[in-house]
């Protein structure tokens, strides 16, 4: 298995805190990725990085930042939470861009 | 825009059935394909993929075409187990006028003894 490991597993908070999620690997991939997996929408990207201090938006990246200042380390920022932002959260890594994602085991976001 | 569209589950199975579970794609430029699997409370999990028009994915007993005619990458298997039951989801990746990757909404399976 990769290693791939996300901190915090479960998290409850309340609406307009800030929640810093991490994803951690020991792969030593350049690609990360920040999803979130909603019943009914499959996966979609919130974040990505292709190297420290380098990244691009995906398609729901409102309301969320990242940072990447270690190869290793990739965290992703609600800056107030919200409820809509309630979800289950996956890291993911891949060697080369446009290759195989390998997944870590996820986050679940309860926001009240 | 670019998007995956799979067959809605859930799908039902006895044992020892015939599985196909339909994706099919729109996309601009050239998308690798997917398929992924998750079983309750993991990550999802790569199963097969296919790079490129005509390439075909296996892997344990599953398979899946690259079929650029159809826009199409089903997944198929000759005979389900109960430890196939999980969702699947089909992906695309691609890299044309932006870095995209979008994932079908997924189909759960389940197998009867």
């Amino acid at each position: 298995d990769a290693g791939i490991t996300q901190s915090p597993r479960h998290k409850v908070t309340e609406t307009g805190t800030p929640v810093t999620l991490r994803c951690h690997q020991t792969e030593n991939h350049r690609y990360m990725y920040w999803y979130r997996q909603d019943p009914g929408h499959g996966l979609r990207l919130i974040h990505y990085s292709y190297g420290v201090k380098d990244t691009d938006k995906g398609e729901v990246s409102d309301g969320y930042s990242v940072s990447r200042s270690k190869t290793e380390d990739f965290l992703l920022t609600l800056e107030s939470a919200t409820s809509s932002q309630t979800s289950v959260y996956f890291c993911a890594i891949s060697a080369k861009l446009q290759e195989t994602q390998y997944f870590g085991p996820g986050t679940r976001l309860l926001v009240l | 825009g670019d998007s995956v569209t799979q067959m809605e589950g859930p799908v039902t199975l006895s044992e020892e059935a015939f599985l196909t579970i339909n994706c099919t794609y729109t996309a601009t430029g050239y998308p690798s394909l997917f398929w992924y699997v998750q079983y309750p409370g993991e990550g999802l999990q790569l199963l097969l993929k296919a790079t490129k028009a005509d390439d075909k994915g296996s892997n344990k007993g599953f398979e899946a075409t690259y079929r650029k005619e159809t826009t199409s990458f089903h997944l198929e298997k000759g005979s389900v187990q109960v430890s196939d039951s999980a969702v699947y989801f089909c992906a695309l990746s691609q890299n044309t006028g932006g870095f995209k990757t979008i994932f079908g909404a997924g189909t759960r399976l389940f197998v009867k003894a």
